[in-house]
């Protein structure tokens, strides 16, 4: 399988504790993106790396959230010291680069659980 | 600022019944409008685009148009099938955003009985 993929697909952890998700993109896609989603919404962009370098940030994305794209291959999404509200699903895309137009081929997400 | 609305769902609808999911949006610009479909225990896959206005995006029988008069893009079919039970989100990305980056609606859940 070639496309978009994440690993863990779903984590169980305690408020306070650190997580750390992974995403590797389609081999030949420069940019990454994550965004995350919550029940019953769509999904919403948190950051966007082209190689290794991370362009743009969301205000949602706050400073317990980092991610790293170290090679410009795949990344990772670290969330320090969880709380509850931070549960959601969490997606990870790759494209080309080139025009804006360019297809955005997603991951199936990582789900986290605060308890 | 940029944001996308959709019609709330779940909708449900008979088999072979035809589909319309109304999306409108606000934007700076001249934004790309997509469709992405989200099937259970699936990942967001691309259903259509139009990139500029009065195009139409269609795929797999869906059809919508680029109508910037209206600031719509709504999703039809003429007859949909149990197999199009799904998630529905609308999205744009704006022409200035050269990183690309999605913005989506909240969604609307289909359901298609047989």
């Amino acid at each position: 399988d070639t496309g978009v993929s994440q690993n863990p697909r779903h984590k169980i952890t305690k408020r306070g504790q650190n997580v750390t998700f992974r995403c590797d993109p389609i081999s030949e896609h420069n940019r990454l993106y994550w965004y995350r989603q919550t029940l019953g919404q769509g999904p919403e962009f948190l950051t966007y790396f082209q190689n290794e370098a991370q362009l743009e940030k969301s205000r949602l994305l706050s400073d317990r959230f980092s991610a790293e794209r170290p090679k410009g291959s795949f990344s990772t999404l670290e969330i320090q010291r969880t709380e509850q509200g931070d549960s959601a699903m969490y997606l990870c895309a790759s494209s080309p680069s080139g025009t804006t137009h360019n297809e955005q081929f997603f991951g199936p997400g990582t789900r986290l659980t605060v308890l | 600022g940029n944001s996308v609305t959709q019609m709330e769902g779940p909708v449900t609808l008979s088999e072979e019944a035809f589909l319309t999911i109304n999306c409108t949006y606000t934007a700076t610009g001249y934004p790309s409008l997509f469709w992405y479909v989200q099937y259970p225990g699936e990942g967001l896959q691309l259903l259509l685009k139009a990139t500029k206005a009065d195009d139409k995006g269609s795929n797999k029988g869906f059809e919508a148009t680029y109508r910037k008069e209206t600031t719509s893009f709504h999703l039809e079919k003429g007859s949909v099938q149990v197999s199009d039970s799904a998630v529905y989100f609308c999205a744009l990305k704006t022409s200035n955003n050269q990183g690309g980056k999605l913005i989506f609606g909240q969604g609307t859940e289909l359901s298609v009985k047989p």
